[in-house]
């Protein structure tokens, strides 16, 4: 699982209130990633990061910001939420060796936005 | 643009009775293909990554084949806990972003 946790792992919050969402990682991974996954969408890409305090947007980045101040965490904001933003959300990190790059995934996080 | 279809949507299948997925992509220059399986309410699980046409990769039951247009996931004599969904995904050359199918959601039958 390369470490990766999430929290929370649910939530029910209510539209224009700011939600933030935790990654954390154990191996000192340099790339960590943001991803939604919505029925008849497939998984898409929020924000990344490529370091401490280095970040740039994805392709559904619009409501969302991001922060990493430290290696092991990347956190996931929604200033205001809405409806819209019901989802799951995983985060990512990416590995590479000699042979294979890949990113794996973390357990997810469920968010209802009522 | 960079774009991914699986197919099919859905496909059931007996225990023991082998088939295939298919991973459909446009990508420009491509860095590598992926496929990750998910089980419901878990994130997806990595399996395969793809370099380049004519590569192959097994895992178990599961082998996985590139050619310049597609990709082929390949199931030999499956169990009912291969159920699960399948998918695929493109990273481009220089870009940090996969881009990901739908998804082929499996289900066998035991």
């Amino acid at each position: 699982d390369a470490g990766i946790t999430q929290s929370p792992r649910h939530k029910v919050t209510e539209t224009g209130t700011p939600v933030t969402l935790r990654c954390h990682q154990t191996e000192n991974h340099r790339y960590m990633y943001w991803y939604r996954q919505d029925p008849g969408h497939g998984l898409r890409l929020i924000h990344y990061s490529y370091g401490v305090k280095d970040t740039d947007k994805g392709e559904v980045s619009d409501g969302y910001s991001v922060s990493r101040s430290k290696t092991e965490d990347f956190l996931l904001t929604l200033e205001s939420a809405t409806s819209s933003q019901t989802s799951v959300y995983f985060c990512a990190i990416s590995e590479s060796t000699t042979n294979q790059e890949t990113q794996y995934f973390g357990p997810g996080t469920r968010l209802l936005v009522l | 643009e960079d774009q991914v279809t699986q197919s099919p949507e859905a496909l059931r299948l007996q225990e023991g009775e082998s088939s295939s997925l298919n991973c459909s992509y446009t990508v420009s220059g491509l860095r590598g293909l992926f496929w990750y399986r998910q089980d419901p309410g878990k994130g997806p699980e990595f399996l395969f990554t793809l370099y380049s046409a004519g590569e192959e990769k097994e895992k178990e039951r599961l082998k996985a084949t590139l050619t310049k247009k597609e990709s082929f996931l390949h199931i030999t004599a499956p169990k009912p806990e291969d159920s699960a969904t399948y998918l695929c995904a493109v990273q481009a050359g220089g870009s940090e972003k996969l881009v990901f199918g739908k998804g082929t959601k499996l289900t066998v039958n035991p």
